[in-house]
């Protein structure tokens, strides 16, 4: 099974600054695919980025963004212009390839926005 | 726009007890999964199915039994709920592997096991 450690369990932000989350993993493959899920209080999964590991291009959503360093299995997730609709705990996920189906979840980063 | 619909929202049983948890999808996807979330733990992944007629373990199997006998319905038992069962389940499903069609989830199921 693939590791997905969030070492953070708790950040707190002002509105309208910028939070950054951090994800590594663990894997001997090549070819994968990694994402960032965000769970509010509603307790709704909502899909906020993804990444394709052949592509050197950081993936960018809007205000949200990842630091994609494949060397050092590193995935963090960048939330610019803080909104109180980001309150919500933020998973990273991890796909081995294309023809697995299986996702791998980190233990999960509770992020409050301040007002 | 149901997306994934999962029935019931809440449940309390006692420990023996059974029970089945069903998940629906209106959006003619292949594959279905179901994961349990406890605190601290992220989404483990309990069984899943790629299409009718077909399911396969995922990282937590145990105590847990799965049927896909429709294409649109996923259904997750518990032969003999026991206390460690106690968690939020969810509900997943998604038209193909890769990255191009995410896993779309359900609004989740609170079980306890008392």
């Amino acid at each position: 099974a693939q590791t997905v450690t969030q070492s953070q369990p708790e950040m707190s932000v002002q509105e309208a600054e910028t939070v950054t989350l951090s994800c590594t993993y663990d894997t001997s493959e090549n070819n994968y695919y990694l994402f960032w899920y965000k769970q509010p209080p509603s307790r709704q999964m909502i899909l906020v980025i993804r990444q394709e590991a052949y592509k050197q291009q950081n993936a960018t959503e809007n205000r949200f963004s990842v630091n994609f360093q494949k060397a050092a299995k590193s995935f963090s997730l960048k939330i610019s212009d803080s909104q109180l609709g980001d309150t919500a705990m933020y998973f990273c996920a991890f796909m081995m390839s294309p023809n697995d189906y299986k996702l791998s979840f980190g233990a999960g980063t509770t992020v409050t926005v301040r007002a | 726009n149901a997306g994934v619909t999962q029935t019931p929202k809440f449940r309390v049983l006692k420990t023996g007890q059974s029970m089945t948890l069903l998940c629906a999808q209106d959006m003619n996807h292949e594959y279905m999964y179901w994961y349990r979330q406890d605190p601290g733990m992220g989404l483990r992944l309990i069984h899943y199915s790629v299409g009718e007629g077909t399911t396969a373990k995922g990282e937590v199997p145990d105590g847990y039994n799965v049927s896909r006998l429709k294409k649109q319905n996923f259904l997750l038992g518990l032969e003999s709920a026991a206390p460690s069962q106690t968690s939020v389940y969810f509900c997943a499903s998604s038209a193909r592997t890769g990255s191009n069609q995410p896993q779309h989830f359900g609004d989740g199921t609170r079980l306890s096991i008392l």
